[in-house]
Order: C-alpha cells, then sequence, then structure tokens
C-alpha cells in the first residue's frame, strides 16, 4: 500500500539554525498538510497546500516557516532561525480529492529537537 | 470554530473486555468525523471515517463508531480488547468547508493488561 515517507526521523539543530523536513506524499495525491505534536500535547494543524500555493495556515505557522513543492514529489517544510519551543513531533499528511471528506494519510513523523 | 473533546486522557481495559473511547465534537455544521490511532513512534493510521452515510462506521482491527447527532458524539467501540490494540487514539472533526484541515481532540491513550 502507498505510504507517506518523511525524512529524516530524528533532527537535532541549534537554536537559531534553520531545518528542513522533508516529505514525499503518496503519489496521486492533491492535498499536502503539515502538522505538529508537542511532547503530551493534541496533534495540531499547521498548513494545508494545493494547487502549489498554500489554502490555509494556523495561527502558529508564522513567518518563521514556509512550505515548498520543489519538484513532482517532495513537499517541504522549513523552520527559519529555530526556537526551543519548536521542538516537537512534525507529520506530513496527504489526501487524494476533495480534502474535507478525504481522509488523510500520515507519515512517521520527524522528531525535531531544537537545543 | 469546531472543536473535540475525549473524554479520559487513559483508559486501562483487560484483554477481552469492552473498549470505549469517547468523542464529542462541536460544530456549526455536519462534520466529517474521524478515529486515527498512533502505535509508539509511529505515525497516525486511519481507523474509521464518517461522511454522513451510515450512523454506524465500521474500521479496521475490528473497530466502530456511532454518530449520534443528538448527542454530538462520535464514541469509539470495540467489543473485545487485545494486547495489540494498545495505542494513543484520536478523534478528529474536519469542517465541510474548511478546505480539509483536521482539528484532532487530545487523545486517549489505551492500556490493555493481559
Amino acid at each position: 500500500e502507498p505510504e507517506v515517507t518523511q525524512t529524516p526521523s530524528h533532527q537535532v539543530t541549534q537554536m537559531g539554525q534553520e531545518v528542513i523536513l522533508r516529505c514525499v506524499p503518496i503519489s496521486n495525491h492533491l492535498y499536502f498538510y503539515w502538522y505538529r505534536q508537542i511532547l503530551g500535547q493534541k496533534v495540531e494543524f499547521l498548513v494545508s497546500f494545493y494547487n502549489n500555493e498554500i489554502s490555509e495556515k494556523s495561527e502558529i505557522f508564522d513567518d518563521q516557516f514556509s512550505v515548498e513543492r520543489p519538484d513532482g514529489s517532495n513537499f517541504t517544510l522549513k523552520i527559519r532561525s529555530t526556537k526551543l519551543e519548536d521542538s516537537a513531533m512534525y507529520f506530513c499528511a496527504s489526501s487524494e480529492g476533495q480534502a474535507s471528506n478525504q481522509p488523510q494519510h500520515f507519515g512517521d513523523g520527524t522528531r525535531l529537537s531544537i537545543l | 470554530a469546531q472543536s473535540v473533546t475525549q473524554l479520559g486522557s487513559h483508559v486501562s481495559v483487560s484483554e477481552g473486555a469492552l473498549v470505549l473511547l469517547r468523542c464529542n465534537y462541536s460544530s456549526s455544521v455536519p462534520p466529517y468525523l474521524f478515529w486515527y490511532v498512533q502505535y509508539p513512534n509511529q505515525g497516525l493510521q486511519l481507523l474509521l471515517k464518517y461522511t454522513s452515510a451510515a450512523t454506524l462506521v465500521k474500521g479496521i482491527n475490528g473497530f466502530e463508531a456511532e454518530f449520534k447527532k443528538s448527542e454530538t458524539s462520535f464514541h469509539l467501540t470495540k467489543p473485545s480488547a487485545h494486547m495489540r490494540d494498545a495505542a494513543e487514539y484520536f478523534c478528529a472533526v474536519s469542517d465541510r468547508g474548511q478546505g480539509g484541515k483536521l482539528i484532532f481532540g487530545q487523545g486517549t491513550e489505551l492500556s490493555v493488561k493481559p
């Protein structure tokens, strides 16, 4: 069964550095998402992406965050000038069609640790 | 705005016992509802979804959930727990007009005792 893949599985970065989290969504999917889960807290929506542009973003997704689909397969989340509070599990997800009623398929996540 | 409340951050059952994980939602329009499971060090896996067809929804691994509009609930059940069901379970809502983002509950950790 096709799956969403995320790399790396664990990223350790010094505070203030830039980090890029990578995702390969399922190939025929059209909607892409990033979520994060701070340790012990609920999964939170960050951003959704469709047709090469952001369709919705949360208040968490401020100017330090950006997303890109640089080619036909990868979907990246960039965090500029990381802060300690950015430490979390970041999940990429994709869905096939009309987003609201289509299930989202999640990757295994990237654990981001900011030192 | 939509919201999801999961009653009980931790539920413990014995192997073979009934599993009941509670989820209540708040939405101004009929929602789409989902249950996801997260095993340790893994991503979220879809268990089942409600998208306004049958109110009783059957999912994978023997789980099912019933949508009750009058109670704004979407509780997850399984008649007989297995050790392998031990995981974190998340209820989520997606508003039809919102373009697909999921709003998650805080999660319920299910423990299964032998």
